[in-house]
């Protein structure tokens, strides 16, 4: 199955500057990756979508980037806020089909004031 | 539309009960899944469900059971519990198997003693 590396020490930026989270995985590599955002208590709730053939993907402040031969997708949020504190997960489809998906620990970040 | 709906928040289980957590979603979604969230372990798939009728296993099935006898409802049946099984679990659904974005329940937090 597939094997996701998310940086599991806590990420800590001054407001204003652009936070920056990496995924790295192993074994094949998927058609599409996933972004999520978790807060304390909550569900994950989706974020963006990258596809294999897309080099980056953009959303309001968020922007996405998909190298597949570094096996790495990278999570870019400009002008952080206080507001963006929370726990940021990837996820990718396991090989074989989409049935199953794997989800990364998550990387939790905290933007200071 | 509620979105995914699950019950109940918090449940305190003796080694050896059984109980079934419920799942139900309103979007005509024909996949939905249970995740359980460990800290440190991220989210690990217990079983999925692409459609009515149909279910398979995910990546730590033992000691659950998931039927799916319509479109909305995913109830994850715990046999008979362990301390082992004390987690917070996940259901989400989406729209079909594939890239789509996965909707996430609040969650469950389970305790068994």
């Amino acid at each position: 199955s597939q094997k996701i590396e998310q940086n599991s020490e806590a990420l800590n930026i001054q407001e204003g500057k652009t936070a920056t989270l990496t995924c790295n995985y192993t074994n094949y590599s998927p058609a599409y990756l996933q972004w999520y955002r978790q807060d304390p208590g909550r569900g994950p709730v989706f974020l963006l979508l990258i596809r294999e053939n897309e080099k980056e993907k953009r959303k309001e402040r968020l922007k996405v980037t998909f190298d597949t031969t570094l096996k790495q997708s990278l999570f870019h949020i400009t002008a952080s806020q206080p507001a963006d504190s929370a726990t940021y997960l990837c996820a990718l489809p396991n090989s074989g089909g989409y049935q199953k998906v794997t989800f990364g620990t998550g990387t939790k970040l905290q933007v200071i004031p | 539309n509620a979105g995914v709906t699950q019950t109940p928040k918090f449940q305190v289980l003796k080694t050896g009960q059984s109980m079934t957590l419920q799942c139900a979603q309103d979007m005509n979604h024909e996949y939905m899944s249970w995740y359980r969230q460990d800290p440190g372990m991220g989210l690990r798939l217990i079983h999925y469900s692409v459609g009515a009728g149909i279910t398979d296993q995910g990546e730590v099935p033992n000691g659950y059971n998931v039927s799916r006898s319509t479109t909305e409802d995913f109830p994850l049946r715990l046999l008979s519990a362990a301390p082992s099984q004390t987690s917070v679990y996940f259901c989400a659904s989406s729209a079909r198997v594939g890239d789509y974005e996965q909707y996430f329940g609040p969650g469950t937090r389970l305790t068994v003693t």
